[in-house]
């Protein structure tokens, strides 16, 4: 079962303008993280923040989470055609001795050159 | 360092044969775990571990085993395929035993069709 719907499922936009990407997810969580996968590739790692962090920033890269509306934002600031790949949300959850972390189905980002 | 290694990358199967996965890490990540990918599902945990010895299922376990020897091998079997296995399969692994705030570094994938 899926705990990250992310929206929208597609995003197209132009180079230079930055894009926003939600997630949202329905049960508790320890942390949510953010992942990028190009075409044919496996997932890299983008960012991670904790349940008790608000916002995080990496390079062009800003994260918020609101446990309140159990939802995160992904946003990309003046983003480049190297940008273009699907992004996954996923949330870290650790339940006794048990420890997952659930992908949501992935948003696909193009950037116009 | 090569991060995750995982062999074959391509692989067609017929309705019934058996195959290993293979999935070995050099970052003596002690937390390990199998997914897998199909179209419009996102990515399915099928097995992890949280360290040599000690195995457990995932969301989509049936009709696939591990087992964890070593620190660096979590290979991943496929008993009997069957046609409702053809996906694309990746290993991935994690700082710690999964429970920490530690992203994860996956492999570059398997294709797996089965015929």
């Amino acid at each position: 079962s899926q705990q990250g719907e992310e929206d929208p499922q597609a995003l197209s936009i132009q180079e230079g303008e930055n894009a926003t990407m939600n997630c949202s997810y329905k049960t508790s969580i320890n942390n949510l993280q953010w992942y990028r996968q190009n075409s044919g590739r496996g997932l890299v790692h983008l960012i991670l923040i904790r349940s008790n962090e608000r916002e995080k920033h990496s390079g062009r890269l800003r994260v918020t989470l609101d446990t309140s509306k159990k939802s995160s934002s992904l946003l990309i600031t003046a983003s480049r055609a190297a940008d273009t790949a699907s992004y996954f949300c996923a949330t870290g959850s650790f339940t006794g001795a048990n420890s997952k972390l659930t992908f949501g189905k992935g948003i696909t980002l193009s950037v116009r050159p | 360092n090569a991060g995750v290694t995982q062999t074959p990358k391509f692989q067609v199967l017929k309705t019934g044969q058996s195959m290993t996965l293979q999935c070995a890490q050099d970052m003596n990540h002690e937390y390990m775990s199998w997914y897998r990918q199909d179209p419009g599902m996102g990515l399915r945990l099928i097995h992890y571990s949280v360290g040599a010895g000690i195995t457990d299922q995932g969301e989509v376990p049936n009709g696939y085993n591990v087992s964890r020897s070593t620190t660096e091998d979590f290979p991943l079997r496929l008993l009997s395929a069957a046609p409702s296995q053809t996906s694309v399969y990746f290993c991935a692994s994690s700082y710690g035993t999964g429970r920490g705030n530690y992203g994860y570094t996956f492999g570059s994938g398997t294709r797996l069709t089965v015929v």
